[in-house]
């Protein structure tokens, strides 16, 4: 099956720093990719939705300024946290999607951000 | 995931069948998939139908699809400890986008 490589699965950083989270398709090119966050115990709360040499599309209420996501490749979307606080620690998940209605998504493992 | 509604909690014996259910509202859905999460893990997929198929058998796995009701199920044959997991129910139309169901976490026993 179609395999998404994410990374780091696990980060600790102190308040203000940004951190970037890589999401890589390993073999299929995906032209869109989306950006999730899931609190404990919760569903996966869609971010935003970003496809390859364009803008990304956020979702209401998700600050584009804190959540800097590029798409630059066919196979690399990174979202990047910009000056994070400890209310932006969560889990974050990208899936990709080779942008064909047959085509499901596909997920990355996660990254279990922890601000303190 | 206000659009995609399933039970949160099952349990059941090894060896045993599992039936996970869902339910959604967008009648415009035309894929509808099945998620299994472990813990600290991402989403691994586990099967899919296309919304004019009844049904969809892989393996141990069986999905049902009934339409008219909005309602779909899954079906693990002979549970294995390994199947314990949370079991995301999703559907999209033609944005691509998913939306998922709050999840069910499957249990087993031995």
């Amino acid at each position: 099956g179609a395999v998404v490589s994410q990374h780091p699965s696990w980060v600790i950083c102190k308040s203000g720093t940004s951190v970037k989270i890589e999401c890589r398709s390993l073999d299929f090119q995906a032209t869109t990719m989306f950006w999730y966050r899931q609190f404990p115990k919760q569903s996966l709360m869609l971010m935003a939705t970003s496809n390859e040499g364009s803008k990304a599309t956020y979702e209401q209420g998700v600050e584009k300024d804190k959540f800097l996501i590029n798409h630059a490749s066919l196979t690399l979307s990174t979202l990047t946290v910009t000056s994070a606080h400890p209310e932006d620690s969560s889990f974050y998940i990208c899936g990709g999607s080779g942008g064909l209605r047959s085509q499901p998504q596909h997920f990355g493992d996660g990254t279990r951000l922890s601000i303190l | 995931g206000e659009d995609v509604e399933q039970s949160l909690f099952l349990s059941v014996r090894e060896g045993d069948s599992s039936v996970i259910n869902c339910t959604y509202t967008d009648s415009s859905s035309t894929y509808l998939y099945w998620y299994k999460q472990e813990p600290g893990a991402g989403l691994q997929l586990l099967t899919y139908i296309f919304s004019n198929m009844d049904m969809k058998q892989d393996q141990r796995l069986t999905v049902l699809l009934n339409k008219k009701d909005k309602h779909l199920s899954l079906r693990i044959a002979d549970t294995q400890t390994g199947d314990s997991a949370i079991y995301f129910c999703a559907e999209s139309s033609d944005d691509y986008k998913l939306s998922f169901g709050a999840g069910t976490t499957v249990t087993v026993r031995a």
